[in-house]
């Protein structure tokens, strides 16, 4: 199953830089899409969202656009910071019950 | 802040043996959710469940497992006989109604050891 696939295991960004996480899907039923994030020992955190009838998303430093002709997201985090050192997972789904999670991206933000 | 709770942190059974695991949704949600995650692998959707049926589930959820709701708190999922590809990190989730713009909550998950 690889509905949904993130290519980078992961990124490594200066404090301050943008960091661009992408994703990418195949399923083009698929009209809900959303960024988690994940600390060691913790479950996944839920970021930001964005539906297909949208391009993007903005909540504060964190940005998602989604380009459906293509079927790939992205998530801008701008200005990064070392907090933001986690993995991040992006999900993909046709209804708000079922998604699919990516492999996801290790980031570190190094100080 | 209200949390989903997990117990226990971690399981260690033997293969065959029953396992339960309990999650504590957030009180006033509705639609709860069981997830996997096998070591260095991408978190897997197991099962979703409203009004006290599964509303959705994944190739997955066999019928090994079952999910319950057996009283106005908890909701556990049962794996029947475990075999050692059932080791992995079980997260449970809860989400307030079933609304996209509404946030998944995860619990902090249960690691199972299938020996």
């Amino acid at each position: 199953d690889q509905q949904v696939k993130q290519n980078s295991p992961s990124l490594s960004v200066q404090e301050g830089r943008i960091s661009i996480l992408n994703c990418d899907y195949t399923n083009s039923m698929f009209d809900y899409f959303l960024w988690y994030k994940k600390y060691p020992a913790e479950g996944p955190t839920f970021l930001i969202s964005i539906s297909s009838i949208k391009d993007k998303n903005e909540d504060g430093r964190f940005t998602v656009f989604l380009n459906k002709s293509a079927k790939h997201l992205s998530l801008h985090i701008v200005p990064s910071q070392p907090g933001d050192s986690a993995v991040y997972f992006c999900a993909a789904g046709d209804n708000f019950n079922k998604f699919y999670f990516g492999s996801g991206t290790k980031l570190n933000v190094k100080p | 802040e209200p949390e989903v709770t997990q117990t226990p942190s971690h399981q260690v059974t033997q293969m065959g043996q029953e396992v339960i695991l309990r999650c504590v949704p957030i009180s006033n949600h509705l639609y709860f959710y069981w997830y996997r995650q096998i070591l260095g692998q991408k978190v897997e959707f197991l099962v979703s469940f409203y009004n006290n049926e599964i509303s959705e589930k994944s190739e997955i959820f066999d019928d090994q497992f079952s999910v319950e709701r057996p009283d106005g708190s908890n909701f556990t999922l049962k794996i029947r006989s475990t075999k050692l590809e059932d080791s992995a990190m079980y997260f449970c989730a809860s989400r307030a109604s079933g609304g996209f713009t509404d946030t998944q909550y995860f619990g902090p998950g249960t690691r199972l050891t299938v020996l």
